[in-house]
């Protein structure tokens, strides 16, 4: 079984310009994720989705982050314009199902630096 | 709102010590609690899932524990190893997934 994909797996970016991630979860997982994990901290929740309805996105900054995922399957996060204090890995992961006694699985992540 | 805290948020420990690390949370209405490791630089790799209606779970040196009712959960880690050395993160799940801030263990030789 294939894990959850993210590219890329870095980025540099100077501020104010604009920046995609894209995540492409386990077949048949219906739920996905998408964190913001700054260094030293715990990954924070931005945006849930089951199928390609939000579930939530209550910590999502919505002036300048924006997300996707068209057909219940591949996903994008985008900033723009991204700000210093962007820089983080962001964490894409999948579940089979919301809200059940299921697994998440997690991509490798991607490295945002805005300079 | 859930809020899931990790302590230590930092352990140095010598080769072969046991070790227990917390994490606790404050709304015990969860679906299962899973136990992860992140190597620096890395992403999330899941090492237990306990469900609700479960008290514990074992992989190899590793044990979790759950005990919902006072929203606690333990991870012990048996005779370590340098190669344990990563950041451990515990995350409930209810219809979200939310994560603690996470134990930086270093074991040294």
């Amino acid at each position: 079984e294939a894990g959850v994909a993210q590219s890329p797996r870095y980025k540099i970016i100077e501020k104010r310009q604009s920046v995609a991630f894209w995540c492409n979860p386990i077949s048949g997982h219906a739920t996905l994720y998408w964190y913001q994990q700054i260094l030293g901290q715990g990954p924070k929740l931005l945006i849930q989705f089951q199928n390609n309805g939000v579930v939530d996105d209550s910590q999502l900054p919505k002036d300048r982050f924006s997300a996707e995922r068209l057909k219940g399957v591949d996903s994008t996060l985008k900033i723009q314009p991204a700000k210093l204090e962007d820089s983080a890995v962001y964490l894409c992961a999948s579940a089979s199902r919301q809200g059940m006694n299921t697994e998440a699985f997690f991509g490798q992540g991607t490295r945002l630096t805005v300079v | 709102k859930q809020e899931v805290t990790q302590i230590p948020a930092a352990l140095s420990v010598p080769e072969g010590e046991n070790l227990v690390l917390n994490c606790s949370f404050t709304d015990s209405a969860i679906y299962n609690l899973q136990w992860f490791r992140q190597d620096p630089g890395k992403g999330l790799t899941s090492l237990l899932l306990i469900q609700s209606s479960q008290r514990e779970q074992t992989s190899g040196r590793l044990n979790a524990s759950l005990d919902k009712s006072s929203g606690r959960s333990t991870l012990y880690i048996a005779a370590s190893q340098p190669g344990d050395s990563a950041t451990y993160l515990c995350a409930v799940r209810n219809d979200k997934l939310i994560f603690g801030t996470g134990t930086r263990l270093q074991v040294f030789p």
